[in-house]
């Protein structure tokens, strides 16, 4: 019963470099998101994928690009790594964009860039 | 925009006390409001939901009342174990538009033996 599976756990980039950090869900769910989680404030919404096929932008897309690989995968991109993207990101999902239904989320990417 | 407020943490208990954490929001409309809970080196995962007005959302011995009142969703419980130690997020999403969630800072509970 994996649910939402993310990869790397870990990783430490240079500034600069470049980075994709993948999100798998095998629950047959239609909507994908991701998420950056700091400090004091919560999870933010980086960007969203309604369903196979579409994305968007959340509140903090700048710096982030997506690629909904198929309706599994949804990947995050950071072309050119940052200190500010120093956090802990989530990948979650949803059967479909209504909001009744939970959003189930992955154990997280703990990120650090140096 | 929407927003979600929560009260300060770390908030610190001793087993068996009392508990409530509470969550206030700004939205227009008519949200669906949750409850998430993220313990140590894991993910969030849902706790409760309420989807409308005097709901009561309700899971491991955990309450929240959707009070469109006051704006609130308070969550409470009425005797904390060592195990409830994590941190609690509260969050809501709009039934129109864009379906994700905005989520308040997230209240760290430790509770003590």
């Amino acid at each position: 019963n994996a649910g939402v599976t993310q990869t790397p756990k870990f990783q430490v980039l240079k500034t600069g470099q470049s980075m994709t950090l993948q999100c798998a869900q095998d629950m047959n769910h239609n909507s994908m998101y991701w998420y950056r989680q700091d400090p004091g404030m919560g999870l933010r919404l980086i960007y969203y994928s309604a369903s196979e096929g579409t994305t968007d932008k959340g509140e903090v897309p700048n710096g982030y690009n997506v690629s909904r690989l198929n309706k599994r995968e949804f990947s995050l991109r950071l072309e050119s790594a940052a200190p500010s993207q120093t956090s802990v990101y989530f990948c979650a999902s949803s059967i479909q964009e209504d909001s009744n239904q939970p959003q189930h989320f992955g154990d997280g990417t703990r990120l650090s860039i140096l | 925009g929407d927003s979600v407020t929560q009260m300060e943490g770390p908030v610190t208990l001793s087993e068996e006390a009392f508990l409530t954490i509470n969550c206030t929001y700004t939205a227009t409309g008519y949200p669906s409001l949750f409850w998430y809970v993220q313990y140590p080196g894991e993910g969030l995962q849902l706790l409760l939901k309420a989807t409308k007005a005097d709901d009561k959302g309700s899971n491991k011995g955990f309450e929240a009342t959707y009070r469109k009142e006051t704006t609130s969703f308070h969550l409470e419980k009425g005797s904390v174990q060592v195990s409830d130690s994590a941190v609690y997020f509260c969050a809501l999403i709009h039934n129109t538009g864009r379906r994700a969630l905005t989520f308040g800072s997230g209240t760290r509970l430790q509770v003590q033996p």
